[in-house]
């Protein structure tokens, strides 16, 4: 596709409830990046894929959070048992070789009520 | 401390002025340096790179300072259009890390 494509756009859990999140970067691009953004905040990072290789996972806040990339190009993040401090947007970015080219998609907004 | 800081603002400026943000960064390994803007409930977008030589674009002007680890960004000529939250962006072992972001309001 011509951008990132991240679904679904909008997602409501109850309160310990698994979810999955998924991105579908631009055709070509070698890396991947999750970032998680609170309500005034800037994006936090998560993790960071370079092909299915998953490079670095220092961001992410807990064991129930995971991300994969299988086949090193769609990526799912999985948030298990969500709690209210998951609410937030998850935007996840791609890009070719190198920081100039990051590409975001348009986030999944996660409400956990 | 975060490791890239900026002012959250707002900043409230009347349309054709200039403003101005800063934005320091911690880690002295941080390689390459942005600024992206942030409109509201949209995903953040680069606006422009910045390099120790100072460059511009249009009535953006960026300059980089390593030895203070600053960053900063000029508007010239502010338009309504760019009301908006500016992000400071570090690029560090292949990742790049968010400030908090300075939120513009151009007033009419």
């Amino acid at each position: 596709g011509a951008g990132v494509s991240q679904s679904p756009r909008y997602k409501v859990a109850k309160r310990g409830q698994d979810v999955a999140l998924r991105c579908d970067p631009i055709s070509g691009h070698v890396s991947l990046f999750w970032y998680q953004q609170a309500l005034g905040q800037g994006p936090e990072f998560l993790t960071y894929f370079q092909n299915e290789a998953q490079l670095d996972k220092s961001g992410l806040p807990s064991d129930r959070f995971f991300a994969e990339r299988p086949e090193g190009s769609v990526s799912t993040l999985k948030i298990q048992r969500t709690q209210q401090e998951d609410s937030a947007v998850y935007l996840c970015a791609s890009s070719f070789d190198s920081p100039d080219g990051y590409t975001f998609g348009s986030g999944t907004r996660l409400t956990v009520v | 401390r975060k490791e890239v800081e900026q002012d959250p603002g707002p900043f409230n400026v009347p349309e054709g002025a200039t403003v101005a943000f800063n934005c320091t960064y911690s880690n002295s390994a941080s390689q390459s340096f942005f600024w992206y803007r942030q409109d509201c409930r949209k995903e953040p977008k680069l606006l422009m790179s910045v390099y120790s030589s100072g460059n511009e674009d249009g009535r953006f002007t960026a300059q980089l300072n390593r030895a203070s680890q600053y960053i900063s960004l000029l508007i010239r000529d502010s338009k309504l259009s760019d009301s908006a939250t500016y992000l400071c962006v570090v690029n560090r072992d292949d990742k790049i890390i968010f400030g908090k972001g300075t939120r513009l309001h151009i007033l009419p």
